[in-house]
């Protein structure tokens, strides 16, 4: 089955500096990438995906890069804020076979230091 | 966009003693929903697949008779932790897919429930 790893687990930047996360994934089957957002005690809200027939897509601060040869996405914040403190997690998906199910990396806790 | 609703947001009960929770979609139906457990400082874990009108379907480790899964209508899918141990202490999540939205890849997250087994 899919195996996503994501690095790094901690990443601390200053304030108006970029934060890059990476992630692996193990299931060249996979096309579709979305990155998600979690806040201390609550779900986790989609902030950007991308789909196998894409390299890299972005919004506004926020960026996703995809390698299919190498099996590896990143997401990319720059002009970071505090208030983009959080843990980001990666998933991975293969649909429509596995009926959407998203395959978790193991979360990178960014702290965005005034 | 589409909103899945969560309940309770927080439930302490007693060794022995069992839990429902429940995941609504608000505004859209949903054929299949996804139960995940989350432990603290620790990544989403996928615990089974909810199919509506049909039995879930469990990742490999999980115990279906520990956790019951119903989905019997399009907007409502509930999780039974049965006879729960301090173990099962957890965050529980739930997220459903909207098929007939414009983004319909798209996977939307409940608030999470924090089980505490005392």
């Amino acid at each position: 089955g899919e195996n996503v790893e994501q690095h790094p687990s901690t990443l601390s930047v200053q304030e108006g500096d970029s934060a890059v996360i990476k992630c692996t994934y193990s299931d060249s089957a996979s096309n579709y990438f979305p990155w998600y957002k979690q806040e201390l005690g609550k779900g986790p809200q989609l902030i950007i995906d991308i789909r196998s027939n894409v390299g890299e897509k972005k919004d506004q601060r926020i960026a996703v890069t995809l390698n299919k040869t190498a099996k590896h996405f990143s997401l990319h914040i720059t002009e970071t804020q505090p208030e983009d403190s959080a843990v980001y997690f990666c998933a991975a998906s293969n649909r429509p076979d596995s009926s959407y199910k998203l395959i978790f990396g193991s979360g990178t806790r960014l702290l965005v230091r005034p | 966009g589409a909103v899945v609703s969560q309940h309770p947001s927080r439930v302490i009960c007693k060794s022995g003693t069992s839990v429902k929770i429940e995941c609504r979609s608000l505004d859209f139906q949903a054929t299949t929903m996804f139960w995940y457990r989350q432990f603290p400082k620790q990544s989403l874990m996928l615990m089974a697949t909810s199919n509506e009108g049909s039995k879930a379907t469990y990742e490999q480790g999980v115990e279906k008779d520990k956790f019951l899964i119903n989905h019997a209508s399009l907007t409502l899918s509930t999780l039974t932790v049965t006879s729960a141990h301090p173990e099962d202490s957890s965050f529980y999540i739930c997220s459903a897919r909207d098929p007939g939205g414009r983004r319909n890849t798209e996977a939307f997250f409940g608030q999470g429930t924090r089980l505490t087994v005392v």
